[in-house]
């Protein structure tokens, strides 16, 4: 049973453009939260997705940070127009259902801007 | 509002030595669940433990304790023997148990054990 999966890894961007993040969670699993980690910090929640919804997005930045878990494909995370600031570590994590469940994460993906 | 709070920003002991890694949180909820990750240096999260709010009976997992007190609302992890594979930084996390379960992370506590 693989992992959770992000995708890519590190990604590099100029500020001005767009970032998408993928997130393939572990099969059977419907639940999806992203997290950002930035350098020298804990995880802070940005949004909380199960499949074709948003149950919280308490997290996100108003502008410029979208999420989205469609029926099919991977969940994905964007980011329009980056900025310096935007650098940072996303993390995926999936549930299979809520009840204290388990988060398991993927490796992250390391955005860099420019 | 949920808050978790790790004052150990970094720890260096000898190899073989135990340490203890403190984590306290604050929520309002009666009911609720407790989490240590480990992040090793290259960068994934690693699940190590989980534990319901009702449930107060400490666990031991090999060289690994996890000592829960809801009446000091702590939940701390000790090592013991360390090793240098146990290098990491360790995050306790909690979450609510209303059907959002997202994580409140603490700022972690980055552990070095030298050979």
């Amino acid at each position: 049973n693989a992992g959770v999966m992000q995708n890519p890894r590190h990604l590099v961007r100029r500020r001005g453009q767009e970032a998408r993040l993928r997130c393939s969670p572990m099969k059977g699993h419907s639940h999806v939260y992203w997290y950002r980690q930035l350098p020298e910090e804990g995880l802070k929640f940005m949004v909380y997705l199960q499949k074709e919804n948003i149950i919280d997005e308490s997290g996100m930045p108003k502008e410029r940070f979208s999420a989205e878990f469609p029926k099919e494909g991977p969940s994905i995370l964007r980011i329009q127009q980056v900025v310096r600031g935007d650098s940072a570590a996303y993390f995926c994590a999936s549930s299979p259902w809520t009840g204290g469940n388990i988060q398991y994460f993927g490796a992250g993906t390391r955005l860099s801007v420019l | 509002a949920q808050k978790v709070t790790q004052a150990q920003t970094e720890i260096s002991v000898v190899e073989k030595e135990d340490v203890t890694l403190d984590c306290v949180y604050e929520t309002r909820d009666t009911t609720y669940y407790l989490f240590w990750y480990k992040q090793p240096p290259s960068g994934e999260l690693v699940f190590l433990i989980r534990r319901n709010s009702f449930d107060e009976q400490n666990e031991i997992s090999g060289r690994y304790s996890w000592n829960f007190q809801k009446s000091t609302s702590s939940f701390n992890f000790t090592i013991t023997a360390s090793q240098v594979v146990d290098s990491a930084v360790y995050f306790c996390a909690l979450s609510e148990a209303r059907g959002n379960e997202k994580l409140t992370f603490g700022t972690g506590t980055r552990l070095t054990i030298i050979p």
